[in-house]
């Protein structure tokens, strides 16, 4: 089956650092892929789609300044959260569609991003 | 009215029981319908993927979209512990993003 890795699962970070979470599809090729946040019990965020060789495009009320999306290859993406500050302490999943005649979307494992 | 609602749980049955999840949405465009399963602090993985109206089984699995009524299920036949997780239903129309429910928390008690 397909499946998506991400790198780290877990890193702690302080307030007004940078921290850059890598996705990668590893047996297929990915067109397009998502970053989500998701907050303790509640349901996955969309934050933006990112496609191979363009600018990610994000969703309303995302600042594309803080989280700068690079999808540099058809099987890696990645979110680099920029001056990181508390409120930034969140669980973010990616995922990755295999093509254009499919759309399903496989996930990563996440990443527990804690900021202190 | 949110565009995908689901009943957040949580939902407890015991060993071996039928379970039924459910969502219903707003948007009679939707034609791709995925449920996932997802547990604690894990990404979600993928178990149905249905197009359209109609019945899809996998195994224990079997989903339902009923686009009349814009309902869809997810039915779990002799549910096992290992089941006890979060389960998030997510549509799409071609060309647009998928949109998830919130998720039913189900747990199933040996």
């Amino acid at each position: 089956g397909a499946v998506v890795s991400q790198h780290p699962s877990w890193v702690i970070c302080k307030s007004g650092t940078s921290v850059k979470i890598e996705c990668r599809s590893l047996d297929f090729q990915a067109t397009t892929m998502f970053w989500y946040r998701q907050f303790p019990k509640q349901s996955l965020m969309l934050m933006a789609t990112s496609n191979e060789g363009s600018k990610a495009t994000y969703e309303q009320g995302v600042e594309k300044d803080k989280f700068l999306i690079n999808h540099a290859s058809l099987t890696l993406s990645t979110l680099t959260v920029t001056s990181a500050h508390p409120e930034d302490s969140s669980f973010y999943i990616c995922s990755a569609e295999p093509g254009t005649a499919s759309y399903e979307q496989y996930f990563g494992p996440g990443t527990r991003l804690t900021v202190t | 009215q949110k565009e995908v609602e689901q009943d957040p749980g949580p939902l407890s049955v015991p060993e071996g029981a039928i379970v039924s999840l459910n969502c219903t949405y707003s948007n009679s465009a939707f034609q791709y319908f995925m449920w996932y399963r997802q547990y604690s602090r894990k990404g979600p993985e993928l178990l149905m993927y249905t197009y359209s109206s109609g019945n899809k089984e996998d195994g224990r699995f079997t989903a339902q979209v009923d686009k009349s009524s814009k309902y869809i299920s997810l039915f779990i036949r002799d549910s096992q512990p290992s089941d006890s997780a979060t389960y998030l239903c997510a549509m799409k129309n071609y060309g647009q993003n998928f949109v998830f429910g919130p998720g039913t928390r189900l747990s199933v008690l040996p």
